[in-house]
């Protein structure tokens, strides 16, 4: 099985980096998402890691240890429009490229 | 750009009711996904489907849960006798093939409300 956890909530201010935090804990490890969800809608792509070390795209980064069992998403420059859930989800080797997803972050970001 | 679409976007059926969800995965996918999130909780996993067959399922995709792909664009997922928690949103997820870098573009999502 699977087992993965992200903080529930954080805060932050506009125009500021946030990062929010993954572990998990799986029987295999094929690699690690995260989507951005906002309220009532549904998840879209940000990143993928299979590798240790850090992938920048744009204002998004994304952060991987496999032997830690560890990512972050570092979002920049923070935009109102930034509030929403991040959801991390792992895929297991295998076979099982599925992506399983953790409960999610909910990030405000306010004025 | 492509995209992965559902219909409708919003179901109310009565406890017991048979219930089918539409989706039009994007055209060159090869991999299938249904998942629901019920209201306030995570995006949980129920089945996934490729040439033309069950891959994986959940311990959520029950009896009750059937899946389909009737023809080369339509995925359907079908509930035959709703429960009242069954009630979520269900989106259905494509991707181009199964293995590394490969990400799961989600629909829009159906809204089941069952009462």
């Amino acid at each position: 099985g699977q087992n993965i956890d992200q903080p529930t909530e954080m805060t932050a201010t506009e125009g500021a980096i946030v990062q929010i935090n993954c572990t998990y804990q799986t029987s295999g490890f094929n690699g690690l998402f995260w989507y951005q969800q906002h309220a009532g809608e549904a998840p879209t792509f940000l990143s993928y890691n299979v590798l240790d070390g850090l992938e920048e795209k744009g204002r998004f980064s994304s952060f991987l240890s496999r032997s830690k069992g560890y990512s972050y998403l570092l979002l920049k420059e923070l935009q109102m429009k930034d509030s929403a859930s991040y959801l991390c989800a792992v895929s297991a080797s295998g076979g099982s490229y599925i992506p399983t997803f953790g409960r999610g972050t909910s990030l405000i970001v306010h004025p | 750009e492509p995209e992965v679409t559902q219909t409708p976007s919003h179901q109310v059926t009565q406890m017991g009711q048979e219930v089918i969800l539409r989706c039009v995965p994007i055209s060159n996918h090869l991999y299938f996904y249904w998942y629901r999130q019920i209201l306030g909780q995570k995006v949980e996993f129920l089945v996934s489907f490729y040439n033309n067959e069950i891959s994986e399922k959940s311990e959520i995709f029950d009896d009750q849960f059937s899946v389909e792909r009737p023809d080369g664009s339509n995925f359907t997922l079908k509930i035959r006798s709703t429960k009242l928690e069954d009630s979520a949103m269900y989106f259905c997820a494509s991707s181009e093939a199964p293995g590394v870098n490969t990400e799961a573009f989600f629909g829009q999502g159906t809204r089941l409300t069952v009462v």
